[in-house]
């Protein structure tokens, strides 16, 4: 089955602790995001790339950290200079030239 | 630049009764615009994406929404409300061509009364 993964489901961190979040795609997908879900504040964009090796800045890049060193994984790093990190976190990828993004199932963070 | 307005965080309906989500777009190019729907603790899900062409786009689970460009509006819509329907729905714009960096509104969460 196609698709997009991500885990952990459930994470749980330490306040001043990095933790990384995973995401992988078997869509042969060329761009990749990450997004944070708060209520009521829709998604707001994290980081994205477009291709391997490259990746840019979101909206709300400040304390998160990512790379992209293979065309199916775009691991995010929350960092412990993340001010407010609890929340869900959605990975999502398209295909180059397409309009939609397909997303993954989310993981939720919560710091202790 | 582009931004997403979603009219009512909240919306009730009761099993059976259409159901109207309202979402108005901002664009200074012709947009892309889509629907998606959220059930709790999940990914979002395409329900329906308009590009070009038709205005009227059908989309999944019998959902419809209309592209009026004169009222910058994408409503979605959908005849009869099933208990199913009840998630979190999200409108998005996207501009045409090059990276198409998506907006999203802030969700309005359908309750579904039986």
């Amino acid at each position: 089955d196609g698709g997009i993964t991500q885990s952990p489901k459930y994470l749980f961190r330490k306040e001043g602790q990095n933790v990384t979040l995973s995401c992988e795609q078997n869509l042969n997908h060329d761009a990749m995001y990450w997004y944070r879900q708060d209520p009521g504040q829709g998604l707001r964009l994290i980081y994205y790339s477009q291709i391997v090796n490259d990746f840019q800045k979101g909206d709300i890049a400040e304390g998160y950290s990512v790379s992209r060193e293979k065309k199916e994984s775009f691991p995010l790093t929350v960092t412990s200079a993340q001010k407010n990190p609890t929340a869900f976190y959605l990975c999502a990828s398209k295909l180059a030239g397409a309009n939609e993004q397909f997303f993954g199932p989310g993981t939720r963070l919560t710091v202790l | 630049a582009q931004s997403v307005t979603q009219l009512g965080s909240h919306v009730s309906v009761s099993e059976g009764a259409l159901v109207l989500l309202r979402c108005n777009y901002s664009s200074s190019v012709p947009p892309y615009l889509f629907w998606y729907v959220q059930y709790p603790n999940q990914g979002l899900q395409l329900l329906l994406k308009y590009t070009t062409g038709a205005t009227l786009v059908k989309g999944i689970n019998g959902f419809e929404a209309e592209f009026k460009k004169s009222e910058t509006s994408f409503h979605l819509t959908k005849p009869s409300a099933h208990m199913s329907d009840a998630a979190e729905y999200f409108c998005a714009v996207s501009l045409s061509g090059g990276y198409q960096k998506v907006t999203f509104g802030i969700g309005t969460k359908l309750q579904v009364i039986p």
